[in-house]
Order: C-alpha cells, then sequence, then structure tokens
C-alpha cells in the first residue's frame, strides 16, 4: 500500500519568512495530495490540495508543488503568521478525494516573533 | 453547515465494554470515512462508505471493530471488548466524492480512553 513520509517533524521559522513542509510518497497511482492543518486540541482543518494533472497550486500565501517523477510533493507558506503554528499533515489517495487518505506523520511548525 | 458532527466527544470506558461512536456527515455528502489518531500510530484509515455502501474497510481490526451507515445522514463505528489500546481520537470525515468535489471534512473526533 501507499507510504507517505513528511521529512520534518518540526520546523521552526521566524515570522514573515517561508515555511518549508515536504512529503514523499511511494505509489505512482496516487493522483490526490492534500494537506490538512491541526491547532492545539482540535481537529484536521483542510487548508489546500494538488491533484497529479498539475504541477503547483497556489492559495494566498500557500503554495503546493508536486513532482511526479520524484514522488514529492511540498506545502510553502509565505509570510509567516503567528497564526500559522500548528500541525501540519500531508496526505496521499489513489483516486481524487473519494478514497482512503494516507497521511504523513506531521510537522510541528513554530512561528517565532 | 454545521460541518461533521461526532458524539460523544469523550468517553472512557472499562477494559472489555463496547463502545459506540456516531458520526453525522455534512448534510449532502456521500462518502463518509473513520480514521483513528494516536500518538505512536499517527493517522489511520479504518473504513468507508459512499452512499451508504460500505467500500473499504482494509483498516479495521477485524475481530473486534465494525461500522455501519444505516442511512445518508448518519454512522456508527462499534468496538466491542475494547482493549488499551483502542485508546485514540476518532475522527469521521465526509465528502461530497464528485468530480473534484472531493475534499474531507473532518469532525471534531471523540476521544476514546479505555481503562
Amino acid at each position: 500500500g501507499e507510504k507517505v513520509e513528511q521529512h520534518e517533524s518540526t520546523l521552526s521559522v521566524r515570522e514573515g519568512d517561508s515555511a518549508v513542509i515536504n512529503c514523499t510518497y511511494t505509489d505512482t497511482a496516487s493522483s490526490y495530495f492534500p494537506w490538512y492543518k491541526q491547532e492545539a486540541g482540535k481537529s484536521l482543518h483542510f487548508v489546500i490540495d494538488i491533484r497529479s494533472n498539475v504541477d503547483r497550486k497556489q492559495s494566498q500565501r500557500l503554495i503546493v508543488l508536486l513532482d511526479k517523477k520524484a514522488k514529492r510533493f511540498s506545502l510553502h507558506i509565505t509570510a509567516t503568521q503567528p497564526e500559522d503554528s500548528a500541525i501540519y499533515f500531508c496526505a496521499a489517495s489513489y483516486t481524487e478525494g473519494a478514497d482512503r487518505l494516507t497521511f504523513g506523520k506531521g510537522t510541528q511548525l513554530i512561528i517565532q516573533p | 453547515n454545521a460541518g461533521v458532527i461526532q458524539t460523544p466527544r469523550h468517553k472512557v470506558t472499562g477494559k472489555g465494554q463496547e463502545a459506540t461512536l456516531w458520526c453525522e456527515p455534512i448534510s449532502g455528502h456521500s462518502a463518509v470515512f473513520w480514521y483513528r489518531q494516536t500518538i505512536v500510530q499517527g493517522l489511520e484509515f479504518l473504513t468507508y462508505f459512499r452512499n451508504q455502501a460500505p467500500i473499504d474497510d482494509s483498516g479495521m481490526p477485524k475481530e473486534r471493530f465494525s461500522a455501519q451507515m444505516p442511512n445518508q445522514s448518519h454512522s456508527t463505528l462499534k468496538i466491542q471488548s475494547t482493549q488499551p489500546q483502542d485508546s485514540a481520537v476518532y475522527l469521521c470525515a465526509s465528502s461530497l466524492a464528485l468530480g473534484d468535489q472531493d475534499t474531507q471534512y473532518f469532525g471534531p473526533g471523540t476521544r476514546l480512553l479505555v481503562l
């Protein structure tokens, strides 16, 4: 089955700088890659996703890049703000949404003042 | 829109007791997913339904776990003879599962503690 590895367990950046979280996956059949944010004591909140028919997607300060050859995708958060502090999970699934998600272990993002 | 509703939010059971968790998906969503989250294992898929039919239960521990979706507005996850290792946050998610309207939206979770 699919395996998703999230490379940074903790990432600390200064407020205003960019943060980059990297994930790799194993199964070339995966075609849908969402990202979720989890604040302390709360559930998963969807932030952005990318499908395999594109290699870049942007939503305001969030950019997702997908490299299918390397089986790698990444979340870039620009101009970080204190409210960006949370755990971020990457995930992969075989079909777009209507299928099980395989999650990475999560990255704790800390925004330093 | 109230989002995905899960009840109870917290449940404490004794070892060997039964626990039933409820999920109400977002109205109109046809796919319902169950996951569980622990510190050690992270987020694990358990099972999912589409249009109330079970599609994939490959993540379910076979002997004591069962899930049902008797109607489009609610799903249940039942754990029989609970064990301490079942302690986790159980998350339900729903999705429209229609073309690119496929984002999975998660409920607040049920925190199960088995003593």
